[in-house]
């Protein structure tokens, strides 16, 4: 069972389009974060996102923490071909009895942006 | 900063084969993580650890070892390779106990034949 689901899984768009990523559980999550990975490398974190109803922009990305803090989307305004990418939602929580909090990553979503 | 670095880059073993995956990180990081991305199945994590002398399994650890005798260093050992286990490895490490944001090295693309 996927812990975390990100819809839509492909998507494929016109650059100046907007477009938004869902990420969704049934889970509740002390922190969520997301992150962008290109072909060949390791993700990238974009941004965490910790309290709920939180709204966070970096330039055109707008992060939204859901109020109950299972859900999460990523807005980008503009879209341009330079926003290509995997881009995946991550949630934190508690993992085992070592106090430790580790990373529960969705699918992805593959994002092209056609010029 | 060098940040996480992994080494090999690309690996063929045959069935069988032992290897160890290198990952050191220059961050004085405490938590470092283990994951294996596989197509349709995301991230999952393996190995993970706490801090030097402390390690723990993930979600996937079967077929796995992990160590850390060292703050930077986190090598992930195959015991006896199987096709099943041809994937891409990431190691990744955070500062945080709440993890406020991994950093990732590059990755080792890893077949098993």
């Amino acid at each position: 069972t996927q812990l975390l689901e990100q819809s839509p899984q492909f998507l494929s768009i016109q650059e100046g389009e907007n477009l938004t990523v869902y990420c969704n559980s049934s889970s509740v999550f002390s922190s969520l974060q997301w992150y962008r990975q290109e072909p060949g490398e390791g993700p990238v974190l974009l941004v965490t996102v910790v309290t709920g109803g939180e709204v966070k922009k970096l330039k055109r990305l707008t992060f939204q923490f859901g109020d109950a803090r299972k859900d999460s989307s990523l807005h980008i305004t503009a879209a341009q071909p330079g926003d290509t990418g995997l881009y995946l939602c991550a949630g934190a929580r508690a993992y085992s009895g070592a106090g430790s909090y580790q990373l529960t990553f969705g699918k992805g979503t593959k994002l092209s942006v056609i010029p | 900063n060098a940040g996480v670095t992994q080494t090999p880059k690309f690996q063929v073993l045959k069935t069988g084969q032992s290897m160890t995956l290198q990952c050191a990180q220059d961050m004085n990081h405490e938590y470092m993580s283990w994951y294996r991305q596989d197509p349709g199945m995301g991230l999952r994590l393996i190995h993970y650890s706490v801090g030097a002398g402390i390690t723990d399994q993930g979600e996937v650890p079967n077929g796995y070892n992990v160590s850390r005798s060292t703050t930077e260093d986190f090598p992930l050992r195959l015991l006896s390779a199987a096709p099943s286990q041809t994937s891409v490895y990431f190691c990744a490490s955070s500062y945080s106990r709440e993890v406020y944001g991994y950093t990732f090295g590059s990755g080792t693309r890893l077949t098993v034949v």
